[in-house]
């Protein structure tokens, strides 16, 4: 089964907003509440910005917002920071792999 | 607060078995609120599950690895293992140990993540 599909780059201007999308299919992302989001440094290990599609961890700044629609999950990143330029991975629970990750998002902030 | 701590030979063998382990600290291994995961990162690639032990043993692998990993857990020195057998060059990654909590009884996320170590399959 193949990774989940998120675009390879996206970038924004500090202040903007700019979302990423992650695709999957009904044995995934469609079916359970259990999409997750990471923000990786390179160098540093990822953290957990977001799980079960929408929830925040308490340590998480309120700029990060999940939300899905249908097979598709999608992060958005509100008034963008010069740290928030990072690799973003959504995983997702699935039906035949438990747990499957993105190929990452490239965000570069202009 | 919970860290988590790669350890592990650097470089492995073609064929070989590669062994990693993760230290836990500041949290017990033997607590029923998590699964105690493995992520590996080939250079330039995403992130790959690898798979996820609980404190009673009970394991979770992803298929494509399955037929090679092993994972276990030794609760009295709080620490987890992977070991992958009959490596090749497409293992060589960064391995990373990460706690991971469930909902139900399907995992979520990976809310604790160890710094990761990186592991070359190379003769």
């Amino acid at each position: 089964q193949s990774a989940l599909t998120q675009p390879a780059s996206v970038s924004g201007s500090p202040g903007q907003s700019i979302t990423i999308s992650c695709t999957g299919t009904s044995n995934d992302v469609g079916t359970y509440n259990l999409v997750s989001w990471y923000q990786h440094h390179p160098g540093k290990a990822p953290t957990l910005i977001i799980y079960e599609g929408s929830k925040r961890p308490s340590e998480v700044s309120n700029r990060f917002s999940g939300s899905k629609s249908g097979n598709t999950a999608s992060l958005t990143i509100s008034g963008l920071q010069a740290e928030d330029e990072a690799t973003y991975y959504c995983c997702s629970y699935a039906h035949t792999t438990i747990l499957m990750f993105g190929g990452g998002t490239k965000l570069t902030v202009l | 607060q919970v860290h988590l701590l790669e350890s592990g030979p650097g470089l492995v063998k073609p064929s070989e078995t590669m062994s990693l382990t993760c230290t836990v600290s500041g949290g017990s291994l033997s607590s029923s609120s998590y699964y105690w995961g493995w992520i590996r990162q080939p250079p330039g690639k995403g992130l790959e599950w690898i798979g996820a032990i609980y404190y009673s043993g009970y394991t979770y692998y992803t298929p494509s690895l399955k037929s090679r990993v092993t994972i276990s857990l030794d609760t009295s020195k709080n620490q987890f293992s992977l070991k992958l057998s009959s490596v090749t060059a497409a293992d060589t990654a960064v391995y990373y140990c990460a706690r991971l909590f469930f909902s139900g009884w399907l995992l979520d996320a990976f809310d604790v993540w160890g710094q990761g170590t990186m592991v070359t399959v190379s003769s």
